[in-house]
């Protein structure tokens, strides 16, 4: 089942700017990941928040979680060319699996 | 320490061949997972393995597909009689399996590419 839904499915910006990328997910969750995967190559945990966390930092990564909403948004601030990949969520589902989102494909124009 | 490896990195066959896909999770890991990636999508779960158990098979396709996690040495996940369709990139992750979802780490990916 498509767990995470991400929007938008593309996101073109400048070098310098934030980029925000959302996440929606249909079921309770006990936590909420957000992988990045650069062009054929494999994935990268970035950060992970639990479900009774709001807001989580990393660097310049800032996660919020809605769980009202049922959704989850990933902000990179001064955005850098070296920050284009795609970006994925996963919720856990049951058991130990991850249930990924379509992705959003970023690119930072230098 | 090494993270999880997966060979081959690239692997053609032809319609019909088999394909058998290594993964040597990281040390001290006892849970494996493998997911299938089509172009421009997500990843999709196939099976969760424990140390010679199938745990949950619920994303593998009914037939062609079988997954092992044997005692010794590395899963593999084999597909017989593969089929175009079948081309896609097929990522392995392990974890403790302390916590639900949690300290997974991936390989960078068998890409499957069937002619």
């Amino acid at each position: 089942s498509q767990q995470g839904e991400e929007d938008p499915q593309a996101l073109s910006i400048q070098e310098g700017e934030n980029a925000t990328m959302n996440c929606s997910y249909k079921t309770s969750i006990n936590n909420l990941q957000w992988y990045r995967q650069n062009s054929g190559r494999g994935l990268v945990h970035l950060i992970l928040i639990r479900s009774n966390e709001r807001e989580k930092h990393s660097g310049r990564l800032r996660v919020t979680l809605d769980t009202s909403k049922k959704s989850s948004s990933l902000l990179i601030t001064a955005s850098r060319a070296a920050d284009t990949a795609s970006y994925f969520c996963a919720t856990d589902e049951g058991a130990q699996k991850l249930v990924f989102g379509q992705g959003t494909r970023l690119t930072i124009n230098p | 320490n090494a993270g999880v490896m997966q060979n081959p990195r690239h692997l053609v066959r032809r319609r019909g061949q088999e394909a058998r896909l290594r993964c040597s999770p990281v040390k001290g890991h006892s849970h494996v997972y493998w997911y299938r990636q089509l172009p421009e999508e997500g990843l999709k779960f196939m099976v969760y393995l424990q140390k010679e158990n199938i745990i949950d098979e619920s994303g593998m396709p009914k037939e062609r597909f079988s997954a092992e996690f044997p005692k010794e040495g590395p899963s593999i996940l084999r597909i017989q009689q593969v089929v175009r369709g079948d081309s896609a990139a097929y990522f392995c992750a392990s974890s403790p399996g302390q916590e639900r979802a949690l300290g997974y780490t991936f390989g960078s990916g068998t890409r499957l590419t069937v002619v």
